[in-house]
This record gives structure tokens, sequence and C-alpha cells, in this order.
């Protein structure tokens, strides 16, 4: 069974610049969920969906964050414009019924 | 509203001895907990869960964890710390409806030879 896909792995912008992140969860799963992850924190949920519609997004940075997933599969998470306080990891995860979530490798952003 | 407190950010232990990583939590209804494991640069992954049924509950690589609702507690242990224990490990919760899985801020684990 193919696992969480994220791209791009790495990603260094300047400030004020957009970026656009990937996610493709696995097959089947209702429940996808984007976290942002501060080096040396736990991760901070985003914001959670069940299949193509919003569960939660109240700690999304609505002003400069937005996500979507289409059709209720792959899902995309765009910073615009960055801060310098966006650097962390983003990573993906998703889950089917029984809860338990799966996450992809994270994609490292930088902002410089 | 749901939350986790891992305490002890870092916890060091020798090659062989016991680990113990503490995890308490709050939740409104009954929870669903959770202990992942994250490798540097990685992504997280499961090592157990508890949902119902038998509060001691065993996962990968030798490690268990125990649900106490009266402690509102999950800590997690291992009796014998291996090198390749050494990662970061995370408590999580999310409610019986599925929703909102929060994190703990982690533990750094280091095992000394």
């Amino acid at each position: 069974e193919a696992g969480v896909a994220q791209s791009p792995r790495y990603k260094i912008i300047e400030k004020r610049q957009s970026v656009a992140f990937w996610c493709n969860p696995i097959s089947g799963h209702a429940t996808l969920y984007w976290y942002q992850q501060i080096l040396g924190q736990g991760p901070k949920l985003l914001i959670q969906f069940q299949n193509n519609g919003v569960v939660d997004d109240s700690q999304l940075p609505k002003d400069r964050f937005s996500a979507e997933r289409l059709k209720g599969v792959d899902s995309t998470l765009k910073i615009q414009p960055a801060k310098l306080e966006d650097s962390a990891v983003y990573l993906c995860a998703s889950s089917s019924a029984v809860v338990e979530a799966f996450f992809g490798q994270g994609t490292r952003l930088t902002v410089v | 509203a749901q939350s986790v407190t891992q305490l002890g950010s870092h916890v060091s232990v020798s090659e062989g001895a016991l680990v113990l990583l503490r995890c308490n939590y709050s939740s409104s209804v009954p929870p669903y907990l959770f202990w992942y494991v994250q490798y540097p640069n990685q992504g997280l992954q499961l090592l157990l869960k508890y949902t119902t049924g038998a509060t001691l509950v065993k996962g990968i690589n030798g490690f268990e964890a125990e649900f106490k609702k009266s402690e509102t507690s999950f800590h997690l242990t291992k009796p014998s710390a291996h090198m390749s224990d050494a990662a970061e490990y995370f408590c999580a919760v999310i409610n019986n409806a599925g929703n909102m899985l929060t994190f703990g801020g982690g533990t750094r684990l280091m095992v000394k030879p």
C-alpha cells in the first residue's frame, strides 16, 4: 500500500513570496490533515478535511494560508505572502474510519 | 477542547535501561490516545494506540503504554532501551468523533552506550 506522498521535500523562498505544497493521501482515506511543525515543537494542526469539506481550520492563519482538497483526494496548502516565522516542516496525514493517521515525510520550508 | 502535556522535553537513558516517557491529556469526551515516533527528517510513525478495551496496549519495537483514566495519563514504557530508540516521541489525542488530532510538544529520547 502506497503511503502519503508530499512534494516538494524542501523549499527555500524569500519572505513575501508565495509557496504551495501538495499532498496525495492514501487511497480511500476520507480524512486529510495539514500540520505545521516548528523546530523543537510538536505538530500543530492547521486544517482537517473530511472528503472535500473542512472539519476544522481554527488554527489556520487565514490572512496568508489557504488550503483546498478538490474532489476529496489530493490537497494543496498555500502560503501567500510568506513570513520568516513560517519556516517549519509542513506535514500531511490521512486516515480512514479506523482513526489512525498516516503521515507523509513532510515539506521543509525555509523562509529567508 | 483537548490538550496533551508531555513532561520532560529531553530524556536520557543508558542502553538496556527502562524507558519511561510521560503523557497527560485533557479531553471532555472519552479520548483515543496515540504515541508516534519521529526520526530525523522523517514523518511520524505510529507506535501504538488506545481506542477502547484493554488499557495496556502493546506497540511496535517493544513499546507499551497504559491508559489510566483516573490519572488522565498515557505513559510510554520500554523495559530495555536500545540505541535505535533514540528519536523524538509524540503523544497525541483525538476525540471519539475522529476530529482534532492534537499533539504534545514531544520528548527527545537519547540513549547512551
